[in-house]
């Protein structure tokens, strides 16, 4: 069965400041692994997902994630944490075969300090 | 392009009652899945509908049923409600032949009283 974990639940950094938030993944097979933030009584968005292609994944808001196969990591990243980014942060993996579910980490929480 | 609708936003019912959840799939989007999101924790798979069919089930009991429509929308519905089931309700479309690439509502939020 594929799992993702992500270490800690709150995580908070300055304006400004390096945002990094921890995924590791278990899986068999090669993995689809994505992120999804979560703003307040709203619904998931999607930042980025991993499909076997560039290890390096570009997602939305100046997101970033690599995918380490080494240290089955998928850790996302932001050069300049912003306000704005104060959210729920989830990773997860996906199930691809005879249905498409995703199995999501328990989330991050991350706070940005003026 | 309208985005995946649910309905209603939030919901209030008591233990051993009945509710009956809605979603709007994303234009052109044919499977629906649905996922159970309690206070602190990830969204946890319920089940999958594609082409009015259920196509994959995650660990829930019976009591939680599904249907999906014609025109792709989709219910969950479920009976003899618990104080557990309070959560947010979130339910996601997309096309069967991308279907890695869900967009998710903006969810039903259930609190069971």
């Amino acid at each position: 069965a594929q799992s993702v974990t992500q270490l800690g639940s709150h995580v908070s950094v300055s304006e400004g400041a390096l945002v990094l938030l921890r995924c590791n993944y278990s899986s068999s097979v090669p993995p689809y692994l994505f992120w999804y933030v979560q703003y307040p009584n709203q619904g998931l968005q999607l930042l980025l997902k991993y499909t076997s292609a560039a290890t390096l994944v570009k997602g939305i808001n100046g997101f970033e994630a690599e995918f380490k196969k080494s240290e089955t990591s998928f850790h996302l990243t932001k050069p300049s944490a912003h306000m704005s980014d104060a959210a729920e942060y989830f990773c997860a993996v996906l199930n691809y075969g005879a249905n498409s579910k995703l199995t999501f980490g328990k989330g991050i929480t991350l706070s940005v300090r003026p | 392009e309208t985005g995946v609708t649910q309905s209603p936003t939030h919901l209030i019912k008591t233990r051993g009652q009945q509710v009956t959840l809605r979603c709007s799939s994303q234009s052109g989007h044919n499977t629906v899945s649905w996922y159970q999101q309690a206070l602190g924790q990830g969204p946890q798979f319920i089940f999958q509908y594609y082409r009015e069919e259920e196509n994959g089930r995650g660990n829930f009991p019976p009591r939680f049923s599904g249907l999906q429509f014609p025109n792709y929308s989709s219910e969950l519905n479920v009976n003899a409600l618990e104080l557990d089931d309070s959560a947010l309700y979130l339910c996601a479309s997309s096309t069967g032949a991308n279907n890695y690439e869900q967009y998710f509502g903006p969810g039903t939020r259930l609190t069971v009283t």
